[in-house]
């Protein structure tokens, strides 16, 4: 059984220019969310999906977009890049309102902005 | 807003000691997650703590959850080299979703 996975593994961009990034969930969860990590912090929190819906997003402007398919995987985009775009950027699921299971995380994407 | 805290930052400690990492949040959770990154690799899942007075343990890591002091522990035991990483704590703060708010994480050294 795969767990989650995220393409590509490493990107290198130039300042202003846009990225996808991609996640598959694990098999039978329904919910994806996505995480920032810049060198040396903890994870930041940047949006959720639930049935191809953003439910839940912190403090990211509005360059950072997402979407759901109806298979449950997601995409990240993000849009004029900026040097400090520069980070990890990891994807977990989950199955909704399953509060009780691990959260699993991604081998994640690690961008680099020029 | 929830605010995650660890200490130390940073720990060095010898081969066979037993040492504790704290984790302090800052407002009422449901859930506490405790995760563990080597450099340049993705997060691993070690527990979740679900409820006040909640112990898990898994080899020489156990955790413990004490929701009305807003604290958690990871204690370590006969540390070994293969314990060195980064360890954080997350906290959820509203049920039935997965936000997570991370605390500042503690870089674990282990000396032979």
């Amino acid at each position: 059984d795969a767990g989650v996975t995220q393409s590509p593994t490493h990107l290198i961009k130039t300042r202003g220019q846009q990225v996808t990034l991609r996640c598959s969930p694990k098999s039978g969860h329904d919910t994806v969310s996505w995480y920032q990590q810049a060198l040396g912090q903890g994870p930041q929190f940047i949006f959720q999906y639930y049935e191809e819906e953003e439910r839940q997003r912190g403090n990211f402007p509005d360059r950072f977009s997402g979407h759901q398919f109806p298979n449950y995987s997601s995409e990240l985009n993000v849009n004029a890049l900026l040097l400090g775009d520069s980070a990890l950027y990891l994807c977990a699921s989950s199955g909704w309102g399953a509060t009780n299971e691990k959260l699993f995380f991604g081998s994640g994407t690690q961008l680099s902005v020029l | 807003e929830l605010k995650v805290e660890q200490n130390p930052l940073f720990l060095s400690m010898q081969e066979g000691k037993n040492y504790t990492i704290y984790c302090n949040y800052s407002t009422t959770s449901d859930r506490l997650y405790w995760y563990r990154q080597d450099p340049g690799k993705s997060l691993e899942s070690l527990f979740v703590l679900l409820s006040n007075g909640a112990v898990k343990q898994e080899g020489r890591l156990m955790a413990s959850l004490d929701t009305k002091a807003r604290l958690s522990t990871l204690h370590i035991t006969a540390a070994v080299h293969d314990l060195s990483a980064t360890y954080f704590c997350a906290v959820v703060s509203n049920f039935g979703n997965e936000k997570l708010t991370f605390g500042t994480g503690t870089r674990l050294t282990i000396i032979p």
